[in-house]
This record gives structure tokens, C-alpha cells and sequence, in this order.
């Protein structure tokens, strides 16, 4: 069974930065894309990034180019989005997702960044 | 940037049939991807590629997509049905994925 469990989240300041993690476990973590989307309070869903199976190719939302960096460590199993600069309009519960092909088959439960002075 | 529109709400009465629409430009030309949000909890893949159902989720969801819009339907719908549900497609000219606004269903 696919899992995937995110965590990392918290209460930050305005400028500061956070690094989110997700563990996988129940498939082969190094031959599956992973992404990471987020969810503002009572908003919409908001594709943020994609890191392929390798971690060779990226692909970053234009509103958080710059800023967020996704990577991961296939000997851990584990996928990373490192949040730099924070800002208040990135409040937003982030999930994990596992790629397949052009859609997402798999979520993490989510973790919740506030960003508030 | 490609934009999905979607119906802010629908509503149904329970045992009867729920149609969510996405639209956007030359929508034939991508695959389509819905999945269901109930509240609270992390979103769930309920159709992809526009009309095939992941295991484990029932024959009374279904998708289809002939012109425009795509269209999320669901058969004999029960209270567990209501949720928000987001179509989803996936930008291959600029390597992004694009979800729609979500569409509340309220079942009546």
C-alpha cells in the first residue's frame, strides 16, 4: 500500500524559511515523479512543484519560482520542499503527491504552514 | 497560463445524477484528471485520463470528454458524495499542472 506522510510544518515569520519533508513507503520511491501542492485556507487546489524520479528535472509553479526548491533523497525515500523567504500568501496546507504520468494517484495528509508576524 | 473553469456549486438529490463541468481552450488536446476532497481530508483521484477510474473507486463515477467541456458525472449519488471536486489537467508547453477552481456538490 502506498503511503505517503508529510511533515515539517509549523508557525513561521514573514522572511524566515522551512523545509517540508515527505516519507513514502509501499512502492518503488526512485521510478515514480513526485510533486508537491497546496491548498490555501478555504481555497482552491494550487500545483506548486514536480521533481522527476531521478531528481534530474524540476518544475516549479511561475508563483513560487525563486523561492521554493523541491528535491529528494532516493536512498531515504523521502521528497523535500525548501520554503525560502516566506511570505503571508504562502499559508496553505502542502501535500505531497505521487506522480503517475500526467496525474496524481497517490496524497500525502498534508502539513500546514502559517506564515504570521 | 492555461486556465479550468469549473462551477462553483452543484446540488443533487440523493439517488440522482450529478454532472460537474471544466472547461478550457482546446480541452480535447489534454487529459483530463478529477479528483474528490471531502472536508477536512487530502484529495483522492476518482477519474483519470479523462474516462478511467483507479481501483477501488465505484462504477458510478464516471468521466467523459467529448469537445468541450469535460465532465465529471456521478450516478445515484449518496451523502457520502458530497465534496469539492477538482478537474486537473497537465500543461506539457510549459511542464506545469493546472488544477480547476472545484466545484462544491451539495447533496440535497
Amino acid at each position: 500500500e502506498v503511503q505517503l506522510l508529510d511533515s515539517g510544518g509549523g508557525l513561521v515569520q514573514p522572511g524566515e524559511s522551512l523545509r517540508l519533508s515527505c516519507g513514502a513507503s509501499g512502492f518503488d520511491f526512485s521510478t515514480y515523479a513526485m510533486n508537491w501542492v497546496r491548498q490555501a485556507p478555504g481555497k482552491g487546489l494550487e500545483w506548486v512543484s514536480l521533481i522527476s524520479g531521478g531528481g534530474g528535472t524540476t518544475d516549479y509553479a511561475d508563483s513560487v519560482k525563486g523561492r521554493f526548491t523541491i528535491s529528494r533523497d532516493n536512498s531515504k525515500n523521502t521528497l523535500y520542499l525548501q520554503i525560502d523567504n516566506l511570505r503571508a500568501d504562502d499559508t496553505a496546507v502542502y501535500y505531497c503527491a505521487k506522480s503517475d504520468r500526467y496525474w496524481f494517484d497517490s496524497w500525502g495528509q498534508g502539513t500546514l504552514v502559517t506564515v504570521s508576524a | 497560463s492555461y486556465v479550468l473553469t469549473q462551477p462553483p456549486s452543484v446540488s443533487v438529490a440523493p439517488g440522482q445524477t450529478a454532472r460537474i463541468t471544466c472547461g478550457g481552450d482546446n480541452i480535447a488536446d489534454y487529459g483530463v484528471h478529477w479528483y474528490q476532497q471531502k472536508s477536512g481530508q487530502a484529495p483522492v483521484l476518482v477519474v483519470y485520463a479523462d474516462s478511467d477510474r483507479p481501483s477501488g473507486i465505484p462504477e458510478r463515477f464516471s468521466g467523459s470528454k467529448s469537445g468541450s467541456p469535460a465532465t465529471l458525472t456521478i450516478t445515484r449519488v449518496e451523502g457520502g458524495d458530497e465534496a469539492d471536486y477538482y478537474c486537473q489537467v497537465w500543461d506539457s508547453s510549459r511542464d506545469q499542472g493546472v488544477f480547476g477552481g472545484g466545484t462544491k456538490l451539495t447533496v440535497l
